[in-house]
């Protein structure tokens, strides 16, 4: 266990539908992130959440939408999805220090999403 | 283009032998850190260096920086079927709170 969850862990939807992942991370961390995770294709940063404030958005399209309520729990709103969305979907948190500087970041489990 | 790239990207040995991954980076970095990931699952975290250390062990794993050739590399010692999974570097890119991460090498373990 890292101290990170994500749930749920697999999801199947249809383009049309609209779901929601959650991630949770108990480890007292200031800074959240997602990532995407494709087959033969590097780890995605996809945004990132520092003290609650996005600082990151990788160009990522808007039927991805991110929500950071506290800093320990990060959504990733998903609506219209198209087929090639079908990813790993990871969560993690790290601790970043004064100046921005990053130390160790902790994963979850990942959502393993299909897209119909 | 990506900052960390892992070579080789799969790599196949018999337990007992010792596995040796590599990673180039391009631009200057605070530290660089390796993880790795089971099939289908999360990262963990195994190590960490910092860009004025040269060389890091931790249990069987020992980790060498070259600041110079932007390198870094990850033996594993002894290596067990257990330790069949993919391994990626991942660097700071010089002072972020982000990282960005290699493809990833493939490593499987024979019994």
């Amino acid at each position: 266990e890292t101290g990170v969850t994500q749930t749920p862990r697999h999801l199947v939807m249809g383009m049309t539908n609209k779901k929601s992942l959650k991630c949770e991370q108990h480890l007292g961390h200031n800074a959240m992130y997602w990532y995407k995770q494709s087959a033969k294709k590097p780890l995605e940063l996809m945004f990132v959440y520092n003290f609650k404030e996005q600082t990151e958005n990788n160009s990522v399209p808007s039927r991805f939408s991110p929500e950071c309520p506290n800093s320990s729990h990060l959504f990733l709103h998903l609506h219209t999805l198209q087929p090639e969305d079908s990813a790993l979907y990871l969560c993690a948190s790290s601790q970043v220090r004064a100046g921005g500087d990053t130390d160790t970041q902790y994963f979850g489990p990942g959502t393993r999403l299909t897209v119909l | 283009s990506q900052q960390g790239e892992e070579d080789p990207q799969a790599l196949s040995i018999q337990e007992g032998e010792n596995a040796t991954m590599n990673c180039s980076y391009k631009t200057s970095i605070n530290n660089l850190q390796w993880y790795r990931q089971n099939s289908g699952r999360g990262l963990v975290h195994l190590i960490l260096i910092r860009s004025n250390e040269r060389e890091k062990h931790s249990g069987r794993l020992r980790v060498t920086l070259d600041t110079s050739k932007k390198s870094s590399s990850l033996l594993i010692t002894a290596s067990r079927a257990a330790d069949t999974a993919s391994y990626f570097c991942a660097t700071d890119a010089g002072g972020s709170e982000k990282l960005v991460f290699g493809k990833g090498t493939k490593l499987t373990v024979n019994p």
